[in-house]
């Protein structure tokens, strides 16, 4: 299996911008993650998703950020418009259940706003 | 409070050493709980996982929960210096897996 992908592996955009983060989740894993990685707040989880549905979007900072699955294999996170702070790594997770043993992680999208 | 908090380090420890990494957390109702390894630049790998207290044992890996007291360890015995990283306790919160901040360890050669 391919594993989990995202692209852009790195982006770096001006402030105001659009950025859109991309990801394939492992083939027949039904729960799909979004995380976002900074030095000063570790690794959150910003939503998931279970069977296309989005489960829990707690932690998704501000109305800037959203998440779409509109299939189970794929899935965007959207930023609108992009701030400084919003640079961090975002990473990508799949299941086939929601349990830490079971979950798989993208190389991680590095978002730079400028 | 955060809900997973861990000495973000670095922890240094000779090559050959034993490194004792440390966790707290403040969910009496988490049951399951988990060590992740992070390469600089890479994504978190899953290294042990523990459901009960007590120890559990995994080649040089042993995972220690101690649920009355809340904490969760992980001690790497004969350190190698490709232990180098940060390593994330993590735990199941309502069905989401809550990470802690991770602390970093280096094994000096």
């Amino acid at each position: 299996d391919a594993g989990v992908i995202q692209s852009p592996r790195h982006e770096v955009t001006e402030m105001g911008q659009e950025v859109t983060l991309r990801c394939k989740p492992i083939s027949g894993h039904d729960y799909l993650f979004w995380y976002r990685q900074t030095m000063m707040r570790g690794l959150e989880l910003l939503i998931y998703f279970n069977n296309n549905v989005p489960i829990d979007d707690s932690g998704m900072p501000e109305d800037r950020f959203s998440a779409k699955m509109p299939n189970a294999s794929f899935s965007t996170l959207k930023i609108q418009p992009s701030e400084p702070r919003d640079s961090a790594v975002y990473f990508c997770a799949s299941s086939w259940q929601v349990s830490g043993n079971t979950i798989y992680f993208g190389e991680g999208s590095w978002l730079t706003v400028v | 409070q955060k809900e997973v908090e861990q000495n973000s380090g670095p922890l240094s420890v000779p090559e050959g050493a034993i490194a004792s990494l440390n966790c707290t957390y403040s969910d009496r109702v988490s049951q399951s709980f988990f060590w992740y390894r992070q390469y600089s630049g890479k994504s978190p790998e899953l290294i042990m996982s523990i459901y009960s207290n007590g120890d559990k044992e995994d080649g040089r890996f042993t995972a220690q929960l101690n649920k009355a007291s809340q904490y969760v360890s992980l001690l790497i015995r004969d350190s190698q210096p490709s232990d180098s990283a940060t390593y994330l306790c993590a735990l199941d919160s309502s069905y989401k897996l809550i990470f802690g901040s991770g602390t970093r360890l280096l094994v000096r050669p």
